[in-house]
């Protein structure tokens, strides 16, 4: 069964340095999405793209976080620079079209630690 | 207001019981659809159902059932012989025709006791 792929599993950083998570979502889907996930909580969505054009940025903290999917399918996420408050799951999920009542496939995530 | 609700933040049970997860939802559209995901310890989100608002039907699936009621506006998860394995956190959340986003409850943690 086809599969979202996300790497790395873990990551352990400390605070100011920059880090990237990478996505690959199930063959044939158009939309991608970030989540990120703070222990106890449900996940939040940072961005969602559509092939890629970004179609909903408005909770990503565009002064340290970027995401970019240029070719459509794959995607990567970055932190730049990291602070203690980052530490969280980050979800990669992909839909087939991003249409209402859709359902997402989920990735096994990144775990982020930032010391 | 766009709204999930999973009063339970935590509930044990012994292998073998049933056990009912709730959910309730807020949302003023009359088109909307309702999921449930499990989370296991692995970590990825797993879908489990879909249900849209033209729906009202209950589910089973094996040991799963769903109880929809858009009186109360839930829908209530329950699992019936409980396993360990269905120790995992439990999401329910909310998409509409207003906003595709899904709106996530908090997640509830179920603990399956051997």
């Amino acid at each position: 069964e086809a599969e979202v792929a996300q790497s790395p599993r873990y990551k352990i950083t400390e605070k100011s340095q920059a880090v990237a998570f990478w996505c690959d979502p199930i063959s044939g889907h158009a939309t991608l999405y970030w989540y990120r996930q703070i222990l106890g909580q449900g996940p939040e969505l940072l961005v969602q793209f559509q092939d890629e054009s970004v179609v909903d940025d408005s909770q990503l903290p565009k002064d340290r976080f970027s995401a970019e999917r240029l070719k459509g399918v794959d995607s990567t996420l970055k932190i730049q620079p990291a602070e203690l408050g980052d530490s969280a799951m980050y979800l990669c999920a992909s839909s087939f079209r991003g249409t209402v009542g859709e359902k997402l496939f989920f990735g096994s995530g990144t775990q982020l630690s930032v010391l | 207001a766009q709204k999930v609700t999973q009063a339970q933040t935590e509930i044990s049970v012994v292998e073998k019981e049933d056990v009912t997860l709730d959910c309730v939802y807020e949302t003023r559209d009359t088109t909307y659809y309702l999921f449930w995901y499990k989370q296991p310890p692995s970590g990825e989100l797993v879908f489990l159902i879909r249900r849209n608002s033209f729906d009202e039907q209950n589910e089973i699936s094996g040991r799963y059932s769903w109880n929809f009621q858009k009186s109360t506006s839930s829908f209530n998860f329950t699992i019936t012989a409980s396993q360990v394995v269905d120790s995992a956190v439990y999401f329910c959340a909310l998409s509409m025709d207003s906003n595709y986003q899904l709106i996530w409850g908090a997640g509830t943690k179920l603990i399956i006791k051997p």
